[in-house]
Order: C-alpha cells, then structure tokens, then sequence
C-alpha cells in the first residue's frame, strides 16, 4: 500500500531556532500534501496545504511565515517552524492522498518541543 | 466547514465486549475515513468508506451518506485495540481533500 514517511519521529529545540520537517510520499507522486497539528489530547487540526510548484495554502489563523511550508517535488513537502517558541510544541503529522477521491495515508507524525 | 462529532467520547470495555463508535456530519461528506491513533501518534487506516459498508477482521463500517453518519464496529474487543479512534471527512463543497477530524474516541480495552 501506499506508505507516506516523516522525519524526524521527535525534536527538542531551543526557543528562538528552526525546525525543518520533512514529509515524503514513498511509492506515489502527490501533488498535494497536507500538514496537520496536535495538541495533547485533541484531535488533528489542518494548518496548510501543500502544492507542489505553487505556494501553500494556509488554514485561518495560521501564521504563514512562522510555518514555512516548501513542496518542491513530487515526493517532498517541509514544514519549517521558524523561531521557534514553547507554545509551538506540538504533534505536526503530514497526509497526502495517493489521487484525490481515496484514502489519505498520513506519515509517523513528528513531536516537536521547544525549550 | 463541516462539523464532525463523534460519540462516546470515552470508552471502556472488558476484552471480548462489543462496540459501536458513532460519527454524525453536520454536512454530507466526501472521502470519510477511520483512523485509529496507536500510542506513539500514529494514525492507522482503518476504513476508506464513503458510503457503505466494509469489513476487515474484526472490524467493520458503516456509512449512510444520505443520513450523515458512519459506525465502527469492534467486535471480540482485545486490549491492542486500545487507543483513540477517529474518523475524519471532506466537506462536500469541494475543498480539495482537506479532512476535518471528529474530537475522537478514547477507547480502553481491560483484560
């Protein structure tokens, strides 16, 4: 089945530096990708969406140049959060449909603290 | 945007016990999903079920589009099956696959 890898599984930052997520797509080309965020104990909230070759679209409320979202490939979206600071800690988990109309497959998620 | 609401928001069985988890959409919806969240946040597909129903093993899924709601079914519960459940939609107007998530089912399975 399709299968949709994030890096890194968890990170611990500084407050005030940046922290680069990578989402790939291993066995299809996506075209678009999702980022999700989630705190303890809720439930996933979509931040932006991911186009490949275009800008990415942000969720409202979403601070676009705090979360710097790249899709330069068919098989790469990142999340760059940029100074970083505590209340940014977070779960970040990236989804990409393998076409659209069918299942999503969403990557291990990347726990994110800052300190 | 859609609304998702999911029921019971926490549940506690004894291993072999039978459940049913509930979605109700405030909208119809597209591309409906369920996800169990193991406890390292992963989120495994369950269901692809728009409408419906399906069944993988112990589990099943039912979805009436007409009436905005899906079921999960757990039969023969087993303490693995301990997590959070979610299930997860696209509003019908068109939003370019962006799934909104229920608040999720905590489910506890006791041995």
């Amino acid at each position: 089945g399709a299968v949709v890898s994030q890096h890194p599984s968890w990170v611990i930052c500084k407050s005030g530096t940046s922290v680069k997520i990578e989402c790939r797509s291993l066995d299809f080309q996506a075209t678009t990708m999702f980022w999700y965020r989630q705190f303890p104990k809720q439930s996933l909230m979509l931040m932006a969406t991911s186009n490949e070759g275009s800008k990415a679209t942000y969720e409202q409320g979403v601070e676009k140049d705090k979360f710097l979202i790249n899709h330069a490939s068919l098989t790469l979206s990142t999340l760059t959060v940029t100074s970083a600071h505590p209340e940014d800690s977070s779960f970040y988990i990236c989804s990409a449909p393998r076409r659209l109309n069918t299942e999503a497959f969403f990557g291990q998620g990347t726990r994110l603290t800052v300190v | 945007g859609i609304q998702v609401e999911q029921s019971p928001p926490d549940l506690i069985l004894q291993e072999g016990a039978n459940s049913t988890l509930r979605c109700n959409f405030s909208d119809s919806v597209n591309n409906l999903q369920w996800f169990h969240q193991n406890p390292w946040g992963q989120l495994i597909n369950l269901f692809y079920i728009p409408s419906g129903t399906k069944q993988n093993g112990r589990l099943s899924a039912t979805t009436v589009a007409t009436e905005r709601y899906s079921l999960l079914y757990i039969s023969s519960s087993q303490t693995t099956d301990s997590g959070v459940y979610f299930c997860a939609g696209e509003g019908s107007g068109g939003s370019n696959y962006k799934l909104t998530f229920g608040k999720g089912t905590l489910l506890t399975v006791n041995p």
